[in-house]
């Protein structure tokens, strides 16, 4: 069962935070976030294990709810390098496949 | 810093043709994946291999596809006889272990493969 991303799309001005959503409705054991640019491969942001830890990565950091099954990406202060496709990517067991949710297409304008 | 990477970069075939996709894992990877992703779709789950055999295969990945590591270190993806719908960019992904980070997926740069 792929994972709901919300929103689709969003469109910022640079300096501005956005926030990512990444819900599932089975349990899970981990939550892997990309971004791609176009025509590129994804790229690897971060992954969060159950536990409900908050990683960071300059100015980008992630959530995971491990009760709600909720993961958030946080991006703030953003800037033009961060336009792309947000993806977040989910594994119900420890080496079971990742599945993708739909994406999110973040733009950001000068 | 080591990287997956992808031969050949770029494939046009004949539907009804053979097509075999070329990956190299990073070296002390030892999980290994096939997705594909159909132009401005997500990404989706072909396969997933380790210790020389699959762990899990998805509903796409039918009797036209099979996936070898055929020495040390590349990873195959084989299809039979390609189809229109087979028209898609193919990554291939590794990662270390089964611990906590090291279940981080690399993916490679991909083959846009192209069935006319």
């Amino acid at each position: 069962q792929q994972p709901v991303q919300s929103p689709q799309a969003v469109i910022l001005r640079e300096g501005e935070d956005a926030v990512i959503n990444c819900s599932s409705s089975k349990a899970l054991y981990s939550v892997h976030w990309y971004r791609q640019k176009h025509g590129e491969a994804p790229v690897f942001l971060m992954i969060l294990l159950k536990g409900g830890e908050q990683k960071g990565h300059e100015k980008i950091s992630a959530s995971f709810n491990e009760k709600k099954q909720q993961s958030s990406l946080y991006l703030t202060a953003s800037q033009l390098s961060y336009s792309g496709t947000y993806f977040c990517g989910t594994r119900e067991t420890s080496g079971s496949r990742l599945t993708f949710g739909e994406g999110t297409q973040l733009t950001v304008n000068p | 810093e080591p990287e997956v990477t992808q031969t050949p970069s770029h494939q046009v075939t004949q539907m009804g043709q053979e097509v075999i996709l070329r990956c190299v894992p990073i070296s002390n990877h030892l999980y290994f994946y096939w997705y594909r992703q159909i132009l401005g779709q997500k990404v989706e789950f072909l396969v997933s291999f380790y210790n020389n055999e699959i762990s899990e295969k998805s509903e796409i990945f039918d009797d036209q596809f099979s996936v070898e590591r055929p020495d040390g270190s590349n990873f195959t993806l084989k299809i039979r006889s390609t189809k229109l719908e087979d028209s898609a960019m193919y990554f291939c992904a590794s990662h270390v272990g089964l611990a906590g980070g090291q279940e981080t997926q690399y993916f490679g740069p991909g083959t846009r493969l192209l069935v006319l």
